[in-house]
């Protein structure tokens, strides 16, 4: 089973600065999602890649697939942005194969 | 506009009842997936489902079961056997297994058991 990695766990930062937060997983896979999930609990799937690079907004994901690596950047970042970000990967087929992170947990301060 | 309905928000039980959690989602998905949400950890598929009728018992699926009689609703319950249900849970659906995700979410239910 894939193991799923996110750096950092907390990560508390001033409105406009730019933002990373890591995911590493360890089995090779055909596709790596970033979800937002709001304070309320509900989950927004922000990108799904497989390669290569995204970008919707201020926000950008990438992947570097020979590193078993992806980054999820926020620019500019905003209060509104506070939630906790969650990557999660699948090795084919459907989502019933997906192994979730933890989540990192992101806080922006006015 | 489209999306899933998870009701209620908030559940509270005493131990030994069965609870059933709705889910509804009007996105026309084939696909619809329950998961568990502990704090600290990932979230953990409990059963899926790509097609009425039928469903697929995921990572933790003891202690609990579901129903694909609709296309549109996908109700899981919680038995008594389950023995720590106190937790968030949250409904996924998506167009279909062979077209993967994205994953669409519901809110959750977070049920309390004491």
């Amino acid at each position: 089973k894939n193991e799923v990695e996110q750096s950092p766990q907390n990560l508390t930062a001033q409105e406009g600065e730019f933002i990373t937060i890591n995911c590493s997983y360890s089995v090779g896979i055909s596709a790596l999602h970033w979800l937002q999930q709001h304070p309320g609990g509900g989950i927004v799937s922000l990108f799904m890649l497989s390669s290569g690079k995204k970008k919707h907004g201020r926000l950008i994901a990438t992947i570097n697939i020979q590193e078993k690596h992806s980054s999820l950047h926020i620019t500019a970042s905003h209060p509104r942005d506070s939630a906790v970000y969650i990557c999660a990967v699948s090795l084919g087929g459907g989502a019933d194969g997906l192994t979730f992170g933890k989540g990192t947990h992101l806080i922006i301060q006015p | 506009d489209g999306g899933i309905t998870q009701s209620p928000k908030y559940l509270f039980r005493k131990e030994g009842q069965n609870v059933t959690l709705s889910c509804e989602q009007n996105l026309n998905h084939d696909a619809m997936y329950w998961y568990r949400q502990d704090p600290g950890q990932g979230l953990r598929l409990i059963y899926y489902s790509q097609i009425v009728n039928d469903f697929q018992k995921g990572d933790i699926a003891e202690g609990y079961s579901v129903s694909r009689e609709k296309k549109e609703s996908f109700p899981l319950t919680v038995t008594s056997a389950q023995k720590n249900p106190t937790a968030f849970y949250l409904c996924a659906s998506s167009i279909g297994r062979t077209g993967g995700p994205p994953l669409h979410f519901g809110n959750g239910t977070r049920l309390t058991v004491t």
